[in-house]
């Protein structure tokens, strides 16, 4: 157990719909990565949260959206959803979030776009 | 272009047998490496880790040999056991603190 949680961990919805997940990082990282791994792409980045503030962006759609909330959990919004974003969503933590830090995954969840 | 990848997809080895996984970079400018683990329905599990100043690191039953003239990474597991099954990962860290993944090896050992 990593110390990373995330809900739900399981989600099923139709095309068109919008989800959010949610990840509570481990107590007192400040940092927390969201991460898509798919059958295609593998684990890609999607973006990076430190102490409520963005700080780094990858390969995130502009249909996706994320934020850290003062209390440091975070929530990954996903609107307008296709087929193709069906997938496993990770979020992972770190104390910092530099280069130094080690990241800790939580189990995921497995999002199924009908 | 950067990419991190696996040499080799799938590897079976036998139960007590050294298991060696290959991963190439190609991002000379790396300078932090990860491996993780991932066991089917689980997110990844950090193993171990290694910055570019060092080409060896050893860990429980674990080793990472670094060899930056040929981009090359691997890690090797002592004494495999039914419970090292799984998909292993390498990583590369980018300055923004973010993961590079590799498209990952399949681990299967045979009792």
């Amino acid at each position: 157990d990593s110390g990373v949680t995330q809900t739900p961990k399981h989600l099923i919805t139709a095309t068109g719909q919008r989800v959010t997940l949610r990840c509570s990082p481990r107590s007192g990282d400040l940092s927390v990565y969201w991460y898509q791994q798919s059958l295609d792409q593998g684990l890609q980045f999607l973006i990076h949260y430190y102490n409520g503030e963005e700080r780094a962006k990858g390969n995130i759609l502009e249909r996706f959206s994320a934020q850290q909330f003062p209390d440091l959990h975070s929530e990954l919004n996903l609107s307008s959803l296709e087929l193709g974003d069906s997938a496993l969503y990770f979020c992972a933590s770190s104390v910092w979030g530099t280069n130094t830090d080690t990241q800790y995954f939580g189990p995921g969840t497995r999002l199924t776009v009908l | 272009g950067e990419s991190v990848g696996l040499h080799l997809p799938t590897l079976s080895v036998q139960e007590g047998d050294n298991s060696i996984i290959n991963c190439a970079y190609s991002n000379s400018a790396s300078d932090y490496f990860i491996w993780y683990k991932q066991e089917s329905g689980k997110g990844p599990q950090f193993i171990i880790d290694i910055r570019s100043n060092m080409d060896k690191r050893q860990g429980q039953r674990v080793t990472v040999l670094l060899n930056k003239t040929v981009k090359h990474l691997s890690l090797q597991i002592a004494a495999t056991q039914p419970g090292d099954s799984a998909v292993y990962f390498c990583a590369e860290r980018r300055s923004q603190g973010n993961l590079i993944f590799g498209k990952g090896t399949k681990l299967s050992v045979k009792p």
